[in-house]
């Protein structure tokens, strides 16, 4: 059975705080994404990395970076919590090439106090 | 403009009832339409996809219709359960050189006995 893990299901944090979200995937995936859910916006991308070391922006990245080091694994970093960054992280992943569906883990809520 | 419109944003429908779920799409280079279903406390899941080379796609009691003149595309329920009480999205992905979905901001269903 395909599996994406997420590290943690609910984070508290402090405002200004480092944040380390992890996410890893057993299916040998290329592709990996991060996500933020947000009630009446639904999902929008942050990062996406297609081979280790890779990543692109996608189309909320300010405040967010990423870290790539294995295939497995992609980590979403928050430098310096606020309170904006307050909301539901998911992440996928994806084989490479053509139409391939996405697979989610079962998200981190994260709260920025 | 990389945007999709669903509509509407809640729906509720009586068991036995059909569920109707409208998206819109603005740029023509779009070739691919998934929906995601997505239960509380869980990541979405791929639930249906179409091609814009076909008109209808079926499977079981979902059906998307897909109208590639007018842009739009919207996801069908027949003979709803309360099982199908979710959050539905729809997506879209282009030949952009990436395999980023474009996600709609979500429609809440759900069916009341």
């Amino acid at each position: 059975d395909v599996k994406v893990t997420q590290s943690s299901r609910y984070l508290v944090k402090r405002t200004g705080e480092k944040v380390f979200l992890e996410c890893v995937q057993d299916m040998d995936h290329e592709n990996m994404f991060w996500y933020r859910q947000d009630p009446g916006l639904g999902l929008r991308l942050i990062y996406f990395s297609y081979d280790v070391k890779m990543k692109e922006k996608g189309d909320i990245p300010e405040g967010y970076s990423v870290s790539r080091e294995k295939k497995e694994r992609f980590s979403l970093i928050l430098e310096s919590a606020s309170t904006n960054q307050t909301s539901m992280y998911l992440c996928a992943s994806s084989s490479a090439g053509g139409v391939n569906e996405q697979f989610f883990g079962p998200g981190t809520r994260l709260t920025v106090l | 403009q990389q945007q999709v419109k669903q509509s509407p944003q809640s729906l509720i429908v009586q068991k036995g009832g059909i569920s109707i779920i409208n998206c819109a799409y603005e740029n023509t280079a779009f070739d691919y339409f998934p929906w995601y279903q997505q239960f509380p406390g869980k990541g979405p899941a791929l639930l249906i996809a179409i091609r814009p080379d076909v008109s209808e796609k079926k499977e079981g009691r979902f059906t998307i219709s897909f109208n590639k003149s007018a842009k739009q595309f919207s996801l069908h329920i027949m003979d709803s359960q309360p099982g199908d009480s979710a959050t539905y999205f729809c997506a879209a992905l282009g030949d952009f050189g990436n395999e980023k979905l474009t996600f709609g901001t979500g429609t809440r269903l759900t069916i009341i006995p």
